[in-house]
């Protein structure tokens, strides 16, 4: 089966940096997704790793680690409009992807 | 704008009717499609995989029976819930996969449906 465990909640000041660490067990995995739910819509694209080590795409950055079923996103210079639920997920060849439970990030002022 | 359109948005039915959700995808042809399911402050729980023009692939524990998938062209999904009951309403959205290329773990989703059985 899979299963992926990262933290339920963070919270951290605005302008900060957070960190949400996810770890995962699964078969056939091709790559680790982060995704940004604000309450009530639909889950947007962060970011993407397919390989080991660190992608950046402007104030977020992800991280994999294949040996250790490791990854985090890594979001820097917090707004309040960060606050919102992340989820990874693990995809496999036929871009099946299977989510974690989500992260709650609350941003304090 | 958004590539995945879904619709309706909202619905409200009586225990024992069905539903019909639709999911487009906009100007590219999605030959892969995922209906997942999302209960409030819950994770994401992938339902099936939809694939034009051939059986839906459903995940463990899902009722094939009640949760009927259709995909039959590369732009049109559609997930009815049959014989609908108060234990189905949930939040249901649909992603297409293949506008940014395949293994890009990048899939764009629909809006989203809130069903609400009374």
């Amino acid at each position: 089966g899979q299963s992926l465990e990262q933290p339920s909640e963070v919270t951290a000041v605005e302008g900060a940096i957070v960190q949400i660490n996810c770890t995962y067990q699964t078969s056939g995995f091709y790559g680790l997704s982060w995704y940004q739910q604000h309450d009530g819509g639909a889950p947007t694209f962060l970011s993407y790793n397919g390989l080991d080590g660190l992608e950046e795409t402007g104030r977020f950055s992800s991280f994999l680690s294949r040996s250790d079923s490791y990854g985090y996103l890594l979001l820097q210079e917090l707004q309040m409009k960060d606050s919102a639920s992340y989820f990874c997920g693990v995809g496999n060849r036929d871009d099946k992807i299977i989510f974690g439970k989500g992260t709650r990030l609350h941003i304090l002022p | 704008g958004a590539v995945v359109s879904q619709h309706p948005s909202w619905v409200i039915c009586k225990s024992g009717t069905s539903v019909k959700i639709e999911c487009r995808s906009l100007d590219f042809q999605a030959t892969t499609m995922f209906w997942y399911r999302q209960f409030p402050k819950q994770s994401l729980m992938l339902m099936a995989t939809s694939n034009e023009g051939s059986k839906a692939t459903y995940e463990q524990g899902v009722e094939k029976d009640k949760f009927l998938i259709n995909h039959a062209s590369l732009t049109l999904s559609t997930l009815t819930v049959t014989s609908a009951h108060p234990e189905d309403s949930s939040f249901y959205i649909c992603s297409a996969s293949g506008l940014a290329g395949p293994n890009t773990g990048e899939l764009f989703f629909g809006e989203g449906s809130r069903l609400t059985v009374l």
